[in-house]
């Protein structure tokens, strides 16, 4: 099946900093790609959607001058977390849609981020 | 109205008994339906997706699709240990142009041994 590469898969930085988080279609290419977010003992809230060519569009509640979503390629999105706080803290997952009816969507490995 | 819901658990059941979890989502569009495991600190893994009314069949797992009801559940039969995780329901919308998944909370699950 597709494979979708995320990385790093963890990462530790200082409050005020900022962190990129990489997404990689392998195999395929991917002209959305989904951003989630997952708190502790919460499910995948959906943060963002990226696409090739245009701006990313945001879920409600998601300051798009904080998380910067940038989709460069068909094979690469991004997700910058800018300035970033303890609050921002969380398991970021990016996902890419189903390639066509009846097929899944298919996950990176995900990025534990915490902010100290 | 949360676009899915699920029933958040936590759910117990005992090593080799039936586990029945239960999703049921807003947008009556939705044409797929998805179950997913997630482990804690892991990605979700794709347990099974389901399109059509009726049962789906793969293993120890069954998935049951109601439409007019929009109401998706999964059955774990002789339930293991190693099935304890969060099991989330999730569902393509199609409110947008494009193909959105949105996950339900998910179900904590616990199989004792």
């Amino acid at each position: 099946g597709a494979v979708v590469s995320q990385h790093p898969s963890r990462v530790i930085c200082k409050s005020g900093t900022s962190v990129k988080i990489e997404c990689r279609s392998l195999d395929f290419q991917a002209t959305t790609m989904f951003w989630y977010r997952q708190f502790p003992k919460q499910s995948l809230m959906l943060m963002a959607t990226s696409n090739e060519g245009s701006k990313a569009t945001y879920e409600q509640g998601v300051e798009k001058d904080k998380f910067l979503i940038n989709h460069a390629s068909l094979t690469l999105s991004t997700l910058t977390v800018t300035s970033a706080h303890p609050e921002d803290s969380s398991f970021y997952i990016c996902s890419a849609p189903p390639l066509g009816a009846n097929t899944e969507a298919f996950f990176g490995q995900g990025t534990r981020l915490t902010v100290v | 109205q949360k676009e899915v819901e699920q029933n958040s658990g936590p759910l117990s059941v005992p090593e080799g008994a039936i586990a029945s979890l239960n999703c049921t989502y807003s947008d009556r569009g939705s044409q797929s339906f998805f179950w997913y495991r997630q482990y804690s600190g892991k990605s979700p893994e794709l347990i099974m997706f389901i399109y059509s009314n009726g049962d789906k069949e793969d293993g120890r797992f069954t998935a049951q699709l109601n439409k007019a009801s929009q109401y998706v559940s999964l059955l774990i039969r002789d339930s293991q240990p190693s099935d304890s995780a969060t099991y989330l329901c999730a569902v393509i919308s199609v409110k947008t142009s494009y193909d959105k998944v949105i996950f339900g909370p998910g179900t904590s699950l616990s199989v004792i041994p």
